[in-house]
């Protein structure tokens, strides 16, 4: 089925250990992007990249880094994850044609301990 | 800062009763104004929006009502179903960029 991948579903790191999200998109969307979602903060921009080859901050980048491969893929590193990094990552396609509005991911259950 | 701000945080409704989310924004340079809704385990899916040129658009048992001079706007589901149960979140964006609300559990009483 089209839409977007995310793996894996759940991992749970200690502190320190580094890790990468990976994300595909079979859409031919131009611009992704990576959300955390936390309780009672909703959901909150990490990263987001418009195009092959861009790629830019959101509101809470500190501790994160993404690489745009080609359009299809879009990953988040954590290079050495904290606790406060537990959180549920949500990779997302914008939608430019019927509803425009994100195409989300089954969402990657992080635990940092 | 929160650029969209949603209430409330969590409702009850008993089924065939009318649920009412509010959300509220301050930047009118927003365009866009999606609600989305998501079940346990799975991402947000898209559920209806609308742009600040119209006061009301309706899919369904789904409403968003917009009152840009308030720059406010809601999301009714009427007769409410058990299956509506979900986190609905409200967004607004500018320039591909969206803003969520902080989300709404809504719980549907058979």
């Amino acid at each position: 089925n089209a839409g977007v991948t995310q793996t894996p579903k759940f991992q749970v790191l200690k502190t320190g250990q580094s890790m990468t999200l990976q994300c595909a998109q079979d859409m031919n969307h131009n611009s992704m992007y990576w959300y955390r979602q936390d309780p009672g903060m909703g959901l909150r921009l990490i990263y987001y990249s418009a195009s092959e080859g861009t790629t830019d901050k959101g509101e809470v980048p500190n501790g994160y880094n993404v690489s745009r491969l080609n359009k299809r893929e879009f990953s988040l590193r954590l290079e050495s994850a904290a606790p406060s990094q537990t959180s549920v990552y949500f990779c997302a396609s914008l939608t430019g044609t019927g509803g425009f509005g994100y195409t989300f991911g089954s969402g990657t259950r992080l635990t940092v301990v | 800062q929160q650029q969209v701000k949603q209430s409330p945080q969590s409702l009850i409704v008993q089924k065939g009763g009318i649920s009412i989310i509010n959300c509220a924004y301050e930047n009118t340079a927003f365009d866009y104004f999606p609600w989305y809704q998501q079940f346990p385990g799975k991402g947000p899916a898209l559920l209806i929006a609308i742009r600040p040129d119209v006061s009301e658009k309706k899919e369904g048992r789904f409403t968003i009502s917009f009152n840009k001079s308030a720059k406010q706007f809601s999301l009714h589901i009427m007769d409410s179903q058990p299956g509506d149960s979900a986190t609905y979140f409200c967004a607004a964006s500018i320039e591909d960029q969206f803003y969520f609300g902080t989300g709404t559990s809504l719980t549907v009483i058979p």
